[in-house]
């Protein structure tokens, strides 16, 4: 069976400063899908990055990368030059490649700092 | 426009009332999910589908049931309320194919069982 983990409850970060969340999941396919999601005070869940687990290159979007180490099974969130607006809750999700459904961790709740 | 869309927004029922909490989505994707958010246990399937006509019970479906009559629209049922049933839903679709892995989330639907 799927799991994600985040062990991380909350973080705390000084504006214009770089933080990193961290993601561990199990899964016994070979091929699978990584996630992550941003939900923001006001409850909206936003898609914001993924990670294909046969692609070696870490994905990046924005000010949003990942730092994938499939040895570890592990996914890690990195936001460069965080801004006030980047606090929210982030939630890392896996797919399974023949599968339909996502499975979340429990989020990491983000303060932004000004 | 919002792709995902949810009614009501925010529902109060009783116990052993019957609810139904409605989805529709415009992203024309062919897998519907729903998902109940609680504190610690991030966000949990409880039924998906695959097309019109179609509901696969997700991870906790018990007490609760779906409906789906159309690409666009996709219902869960609360046949009989529980105060155990009070939490956030999620209605989010996807395609599920390797260039749509990820799925998109309506607003939410705030459900008061008392």
């Amino acid at each position: 069976a799927q799991k994600v983990t985040q062990t991380q409850t909350s973080i705390s970060v000084m504006e214009k400063t770089t933080v990193t969340m961290d993601c561990v999941y199990e899964t016994q396919d070979s091929s699978y899908f990584l996630f992550w999601y941003k939900q923001t005070a006001s409850g909206e869940i936003v898609f914001l990055i993924r990670q294909d687990s046969y692609k070696k290159e870490n994905a990046t979007v924005g000010h949003y990368s990942l730092n994938f180490q499939k040895p570890k099974s592990s996914i890690g969130l990195i936001i460069t030059a965080t801004q006030i607006e980047d606090s929210a809750v982030y939630f890392c999700a896996m797919r399974e490649d023949m599968g339909y459904k996502l499975t979340f961790g429990t989020g990491t709740s983000l303060l932004v700092d000004p | 426009e919002a792709a995902v869309t949810q009614s009501p927004r925010n529902k109060v029922a009783v116990t052993g009332g019957k609810v139904t909490l409605s989805c529709n989505q415009t992203n024309n994707h062919n897998n519907m999910y729903w998902y109940r958010q609680d504190t610690g246990h991030g966000l949990r399937l409880i039924h998906y589908s695959y097309g019109a006509g179609s509901t696969e019970k997700g991870d906790i479906p018990d007490g609760y049931k779906a409906s789906r009559p159309s690409q666009e629209n996709f219902s869960l049922i609360l046949e009989l309320a529980t105060p155990s049933q009070t939490s956030v839903y999620f209605c989010a679709s996807g395609d599920g194919g390797l260039n749509y892995a990820e799925q998109f989330f309506g607003p939410g639907t705030r459900l008061t069982v008392l």
